[in-house]
């Protein structure tokens, strides 16, 4: 079964615009954690944001804020006053607990285009 | 200690060779992750390693691959009999271990890209 789920394949923002790009999960583990990423063109992996299952607010980092659902198992990555090098591909990822042996599963991506 | 580091950067290969890639972790960090990545797509989780212990392989891990973490440093995978679907960026991470760490990101090398011609 699908663990992360990405279901944008591609978005579009204009720039200085904010943008929303959506990521559920599913887990049993009551202990896990989310992470974004960002994948520019060049292939490096660059960590963006995380939420644990237990924090209580959601996660901001800069330009980036987490909006955590807990209920709803979503942890959508809000990109605000966007940039035009912020076209890349984003990841969901999640780390379950020990049941789920501590281990980061990733979801398809969405390719990010910012327009100027 | 300057991060993940992936040896090579790039390996082309004929189809039926095997290839081995070998993945530095950052020191501290007793877990190391593999994962193919294919054009456009999310990484997929390959195998993992807690110090030497492989705890996980996945099912797209044929028997043509394998993976060792000898002394709980470096890794390496080894690809026998490589086909052209084998061809893929082949990523490395690794990330301190348990509960304590359980919000630290896991930091990624370069990655190594393999095509098989």
């Amino acid at each position: 079964a699908q663990k992360i789920t990405q279901t944008q394949p591609g978005m579009f923002v204009q720039e200085k615009e904010a943008v929303t790009l959506d990521c559920t999960y599913d887990t049993s583990d009551p202990s896990y954690g989310l992470f974004w990423y960002k994948q520019p063109s060049s292939g490096e992996m660059i960590f963006l944001i995380y939420q644990g299952s237990y924090d209580q607010q959601n996660a901001t980092e800069g330009r980036y804020s987490l909006n955590f659902q807990k209920a709803r198992k979503s942890a959508n990555l809000v990109i605000s006053a966007s940039q035009l090098g912020d076209s890349a591909m984003y990841f969901c990822a999640m780390r379950e607990g020990r049941g789920g042996g501590f281990k980061t599963i990733f979801g398809a991506g969405t390719r990010l285009f910012v327009k100027a | 200690d300057t991060g993940v580091s992936q040896n090579p950067r790039h390996k082309i290969t004929k189809r039926g060779q095997n290839v081995t890639f070998r993945c530095d972790p950052i020191s501290e960090h007793n877990r190391l992750y593999w994962y193919r990545q294919t054009l456009g797509q999310g990484p997929e989780f390959l195998t993992y390693f807690q110090n030497e212990a492989q705890l996980e392989k996945s099912r797209l891990l044929s028997d043509r691959f394998s993976a060792e973490r000898p002394k709980g440093s470096f890794s390496t995978l080894e690809i026998q009999r490589t086909e052209q679907g084998d061809s893929a960026m082949y990523l490395c991470a690794s990330s301190p271990q348990g509960e304590e760490a359980m919000n630290t990101e896991a930091f990624f090398g370069q990655g190594t890209r393999l095509t098989v011609v």
